[in-house]
C-alpha cells in the first residue's frame, strides 16, 4: 500500500483480555516504531525495530506489553490482560533507514484501543 | 536527556492572522527537531524539521519554524492562519543515543473564521 495500515482501526474489549495490534509499514521501510498516545499526555515511546538488529524495548510501559516483526515488515503490539488505563491510540510509524536520523517517520492512522 | 516543551495547550487565532506555536527543548549536543501535524482522526504528518544550516526552516502547507539557540526554542509560525490549520501539533527531538523520536504533549490550534 501506499501508506502505513493500521488495524483494527478501533478495538474495545474487556479488562482481562489480550488484544493484537498489527502494522503494515510502507514497503521497503526498515524502521518501524509503536507509539502511545494518550489524552493530554502527548506521544508516548514504546517499541524501535531497525532491520535485523535487536528491538529497543525501553518504552514498553510492563511486561504486559511485547511487540514482534516478522520478516522485518509485519509488526503486532500485543497486550495481555488489559487494563483500563491501556486505552489509548497506538500509532505505528515507518521510515527508511536513511530517514531516521532526519526524523521523517511516515504514520499510520492508529489503533483505539478502549478498554471497559 | 532529551526533552521538548510545549507550554501551550491550545492556540486560538483568527483566520488571516499570523500564528505562533511555541516549543523549547533540552538536548545535549546539537539538537535535530521536527514539527509534525495531525488532522482529526488522521495520523501524524511531518511538517518540517531542523537538522543544521538557516534558523528558519521552511516547511509544508506554508509553515516555517525558526531555531533559536540561545532560548533553546523552535518555535512554529505561519504568516496567515487558515481555518483548514485548525489540528493538533506536536514538537518533537530526536535522541542521538537511541534514534527516538521525543514528542511533546502537543498544542491544539484553532482557527477562527
Amino acid at each position: 500500500g501506499a501508506g502505513v495500515s493500521q488495524s483494527p482501526s478501533n478495538k474495545v474489549t474487556e479488562k482481562g483480555k489480550d488484544v493484537e495490534l498489527r502494522c503494515d509499514p510502507i514497503s521497503g521501510h526498515t524502521a518501524l516504531y509503536w507509539y502511545r498516545q494518550s489524552l493530554g499526555q502527548g506521544l508516548e515511546f514504546l517499541i524501535y525495530f531497525q532491520g535485523n538488529s535487536a528491538p529497543d524495548k525501553s518504552g514498553l510501559p510492563s511486561d504486559r506489553f511485547s511487540a514482534e516483526r516478522t520478516g522485518g515488515s509485519v509488526s503486532t503490539l500485543t497486550i495481555q490482560r488489559t487494563q483500563q488505563e491501556d486505552s489509548a491510540v497506538y500509532l505505528c510509524a515507518s521510515s527508511l533507514a536513511g530517514r531516521v536520523n532526519t526524523g521523517e517517520l511516515f504514520f499510520g492512522e492508529g489503533s483505539r484501543l478502549t478498554v471497559l | 536527556a532529551q526533552s521538548v516543551a510545549q507550554p501551550e495547550d491550545q492556540v486560538n487565532v483568527a483566520e488571516g492572522n499570523p500564528l505562533t506555536v511555541k516549543c523549547t527543548y533540552s538536548v545535549s549536543g546539537n539538537p535535530y527537531l521536527f514539527w509534525y501535524v495531525q488532522y482529526p482522526n488522521r495520523g501524524l504528518q511531518f511538517l518540517l524539521k531542523y537538522i543544521t544550516g538557516d534558523n528558519l526552516v521552511k516547511g509544508s502547507y506554508g509553515f516555517e519554524a525558526e531555531f533559536n539557540k540561545s532560548q533553546t526554542s523552535f518555535h512554529l509560525k505561519k504568516p496567515s492562519a487558515l481555518v483548514s490549520d485548525s489540528a493538533l501539533y506536536f514538537c518533537a527531538v530526536r535522541d542521538v543515543s537511541t534514534n527516538k523520536l521525543i514528542f511533546g504533549t502537543g498544542t491544539l490550534l484553532a482557527v477562527q473564521p
